[in-house]
């Protein structure tokens, strides 16, 4: 049973620490995003790659934000210095294009927590 | 831009009574639509989706939804809910090759 994984599953730190999240897309799949789902603004789009190659990062606070694919098995996310704002759930998915029709496929999340 | 509109933010239903969640969308060409879930502390879950074809689809969990072009809707709805339907449902629509606008969400509320 093909699945997204994602590492940690729970994070606390603390202001001003780094973070990095880890994603495995599933295998096979050519499309990795990030999202981050908080009360307020729900369900937002960071970035997304394809093949590897970073296409869209418009939703993703530049300055303290930086999303990579190191290989085709993993994505991260990482975030320095990190904010009490940045408290959220993170989502990747992943899916393949172009036969999929954007059907994305999700992992279990990372809740992050900055004290 | 496309865009996705779920009305409703909750709804709550009896267990046993049927439900429909509605979605409206806003895309020029025909869309790639999807209903997805969440149940609390969970990813998205795909419930199903439409391409092209039949406007009435099926999905999981016993979940059906019916493109109205002539409406811009996609409404999901269910005969009979079960105290395990309570969650998160999102609507979404297809942008481009790869991405996915998402909705605000609505949230289901079971009574027993």
């Amino acid at each position: 049973d093909a699945r997204v994984t994602q590492t940690p599953r729970h994070k606390v730190t603390e202001m001003g620490q780094e973070v990095t999240m880890r994603c495995q897309p599933i295998l096979g799949h050519n499309t990795v995003f990030w999202y981050r789902q908080t009360m307020m603004q729900g369900l937002e789009l960071l970035a997304y790659f394809r093949n590897r190659a970073p296409l869209d990062d418009s939703g993703m606070p530049k300055d303290r934000f930086s999303a990579e694919m190191p290989d085709a098995t993993l994505a991260t996310l990482k975030i320095q210095p990190s904010e009490p704002r940045d408290s959220a759930v993170y989502f990747c998915a992943s899916g393949y294009d172009p036969n999929r029709y954007n059907e994305q496929f999700f992992g279990p999340g990372t809740r992050l927590t900055v004290l | 831009a496309q865009s996705v509109t779920q009305p409703d933010i909750h709804i709550t239903v009896s267990e046993g009574a049927s439900l429909e969640l509605r979605c409206n969308y806003s895309y020029g060409a025909t869309p790639y639509l999807f209903w997805y879930v969440q149940s609390p502390g969970q990813g998205l879950q795909l419930l199903l989706k439409y391409f092209s074809g039949d406007t009435l689809v099926q999905g999981i969990k016993g979940f059906e939804a019916e493109f109205k072009r002539s409406q811009s809707s996609f409404n999901l709805r269910k005969p009979s809910v079960h105290w395990s339907d309570a969650a998160e449902y999102f609507c979404a629509v297809g942008e481009g090759d790869d991405k996915i606008i998402f909705g605000k969400g609505t949230r289901l509320h079971i009574l027993p």
